[in-house]
């Protein structure tokens, strides 16, 4: 149980263009999902968190409105990161939780490379 | 505000030799705390986790890792390293309230193993 899947694993885009990541929980209900994003040979940070039905929280320094994250259903997120640029290139991963979960499962990450 | 060091960078061990990578965590109060291991371009493995109880935790994979508060850390160990344990080692701390799993991962520990 618990699995996230996230779509695509990789995606080359051209500068410019806008990208959607998905990131679903196929077996339980994720009341609250987490975007994270890693740099190469870096940690992970948290860039937003997103519950059902509500708007998402973004961490300090992380712009809105190039990072879009919807959480419309209780087994469905999506990060959008729009007018993408070569910087925005990095591997994001998200993770989901349900409501009476103490933890967060993750997703296999997505890598993007804009071009 | 919660925080994690893991003050190795890069650890290289030979086969069958052990291992201990560290953690230490900054929390006000007792914290839940997470090891993760990740190969070059994939998500997250989680290898254990604390939440409360027992102080010596057992994971997947041969791993074990301990619980000193008196020393806020949360060191991994394996008594015997296999090749494939050659990856990237996170520790993540996580607040002990309902947004527990709204993690702080620390830098990572880069494992290499010789045969």
């Amino acid at each position: 149980g618990a699995v996230v899947s996230q779509h695509p694993s990789r995606v080359i885009c051209k500068s410019g263009t806008s990208v959607k990541i998905e990131c679903r929980s196929l077996d339980f209900q994720a009341t609250t999902m987490f975007w994270y994003r890693q740099f190469p040979k870096q940690s992970l940070m948290l860039m937003a968190t997103s519950n059902e039905g509500s708007k998402a929280t973004y961490e300090q320094g992380v712009e809105k409105d190039k990072f879009l994250i919807n959480h419309a259903s209780l087994t469905l997120s999506t990060l959008t990161v729009t007018s993408a640029h070569p910087e925005d290139s990095s591997f994001y991963i998200c993770s989901a939780r349900g409501h009476w979960d103490t933890e967060a499962f993750f997703g296999q990450g997505t890598r993007l490379t804009v071009v | 505000a919660q925080s994690v060091t893991q003050p190795d960078i890069h650890i290289t061990v030979s086969e069958g030799a052990s291992l201990e990578l560290r953690c230490n965590y900054s929390y006000g109060a007792t914290p839940y705390l997470f090891w993760y291991v990740q190969s070059p371009g994939q998500g997250l493995q989680l290898l254990l986790k604390y939440f409360s109880g027992d102080t010596l935790v057992q994971g997947i994979k041969g791993f074990e890792a301990e619980f000193k508060r008196s020393q806020s850390s949360f060191n991994l160990r394996k008594p015997s390293v296999h090749w494939s344990d050659a990856a990237e080692y996170f520790c993540a701390v996580g607040a002990n309230t309902g947004t527990a799993s709204k993690l702080t991962f620390g830098t990572g520990t880069r494992l290499q193993v010789t045969l």
